[in-house]
């Protein structure tokens, strides 16, 4: 069974940094495509980055040179490194697999706020 | 980048009713075209992939179809558990956008 397993949300002041953690169990993390979505309170969703099997990564232009998206394949665990955090990336963050989302995980609540 | 228009936004129906959600494209994709339910406080769970292809358990009720800019999503014999937000989104081409969302409340 695919299950996916956000931690590392929290309280952050502007400028600041977090990295959530996404636990993958079920299937093979290296070769798949693994995303991170992310829902402002409230609004809709929006894509932030994917990350290839073979490495390749793009990312949203709201968090482009701000966030990194990596990857432990021994740990089968994805990552996203964030910094410069601003108030606007206040939202939920699910991971997911595939390029068309087909697996979730619950999310994990990041909240920035001076 | 490609924009991801819904309609209706909202919609109110009753148990057993047909529901017609439509996701226009403001390009065209072929079919990388996916659909998503999400009820309040839960991640999203994924129906549709490949404009018409059934995600393994969900309901046969559910159905996709379309094709380069134009897909509808279709619930047949609505039942209480389908009423929440609905969200298509592309994956032809990057950044991966959604649409604005659909909610389906009861009548």
């Amino acid at each position: 069974e695919v299950q996916l397993v956000e931690s590392g949300g929290g309280l952050i002041q502007p400028g600041g940094s977090l990295r959530l953690s996404c636990a993958a169990s079920g299937f093979t993390v290296s070769s798949s495509y693994m995303s991170w979505v992310r829902q402002a309170p409230g609004k809709g969703l929006e894509w932030v980055s994917i990350i290839y099997s073979g490495g390749s990564a793009f990312y949203a232009d709201s968090v482009k040179g701000r966030f990194n998206i990596y990857r432990d394949n021994s740990k089968s665990t994805l990552f996203l490194q964030m910094n410069s955090l601003r108030a606007e990336d206040t939202a939920v963050y699910y991971c997911a697999r595939d390029r068309y989302f087909g697996y979730w995980g619950q999310g994990t609540l990041v909240t920035v706020f001076s | 980048d490609i924009q991801m228009t819904q309609s209706p936004s909202s919609l109110s129906a009753s148990v057993g009713d047909r529901v017609t959600i439509t996701c226009r494209a403001s390009q065209g994709i072929s079919n990388y075209l996916a659909w998503f339910q999400q009820k309040p406080g839960k991640a999203p769970k994924s129906l549709i992939y490949a404009a018409s292809s059934l995600q393994s358990g969900v309901p046969s009720r559910f159905s996709g179809s379309g094709s380069g800019t134009d897909f509808t999503l279709t619930i047949n014999n609505l039942q209480p558990e389908d009423f929440a937000t609905y969200y298509c989104q592309q994956y032809n081409s990057y950044p991966l956008t959604f649409g604005g969302g659909t909610k389906v409340e009861i009548k």
